[in-house]
């Protein structure tokens, strides 16, 4: 299946700054990648739509100025937490899906921790 | 609103029993769908698809659909220790490659040796 690298793994920062997390699709183009959240116990809760070249699409509820998404190339998405908050402490996890196929790839997630 | 129902468990087999694992979901028009098995701590990780009516196998998993029922199955023969996880469903609503799948809550399954 398609590889989807996301990094850092974990991340530990103080409320108030912001965290960077990449997702890289390492075997195919992806126009399109997903973030999801998971909070501990419940299901992945889709937060945005990167789109490449173009602005992302955020589900209702979710702050775009405060969960930033860049998809400047066809590999590399990015979000980007801004003024983090210990609420904001979750495992986000991002996915693409094969140009062909409607089935979906995660990256590694990254367990976020603001204190 | 979409919706992607499970069953939240545990879900509790000895080990060499059937695991059965169900799903509904409420959009009629959805077109794929997908069992995911995710460990804690872990990503997702894609363990069966299946996109048409009827039963799907892949050595000791089998997905079974019925589109009418809006009801997607997954069933595990032979369970092992290992298999313990939270199993995820998911379904492309709109049937097309590059659009997010909708998830359930998972149901987590227990292997006991």
């Amino acid at each position: 299946g398609a590889v989807v690298s996301q990094h850092p793994s974990w991340v530990i920062c103080k409320s108030g700054t912001s965290v960077k997390i990449e997702c890289r699709s390492l075997d195919f183009q992806a126009t399109t990648m997903f973030w999801y959240r998971q909070f501990p116990k419940q299901s992945l809760m889709l937060m945005a739509t990167s789109n490449e070249g173009s602005k992302a699409t955020y589900e209702q509820g979710v702050e775009k100025d405060k969960f930033l998404i860049n998809h400047a190339s066809l590999t590399l998405s990015t979000l980007t937490v801004t003024s983090a908050h210990p609420e904001d402490s979750s495992f986000y996890i991002c996915s693409a899906g094969g140009a062909l196929n409607t089935e979906a790839f995660f990256g590694q997630g990254t367990r976020l921790t603001v204190v | 609103q979409k919706e992607v129902e499970q069953n939240s468990g545990p879900l509790s087999v000895p080990e060499g029993a059937i695991a059965s694992l169900n799903c509904t979901y409420s959009d009629r028009g959805s077109q794929s769908f997908f069992w995911y098995r995710q460990y804690s701590g872990k990503s997702p990780e894609l363990i069966m698809s299946i996109y048409s009516n009827g039963d799907k196998e892949d050595g000791r998993f089998t997905a079974q659909l019925n589109k009418a029922s809006q009801y997607v199955s997954l069933l595990i023969r032979d369970s092992q220790p290992s298999d313990s996880a939270t199993y995820l469903c998911a379904v492309n609503i709109r049937g097309q490659a590059g659009t997010a799948l909708i998830f359930g809550k998972g149901t987590t399954l227990s292997v006991s040796s």
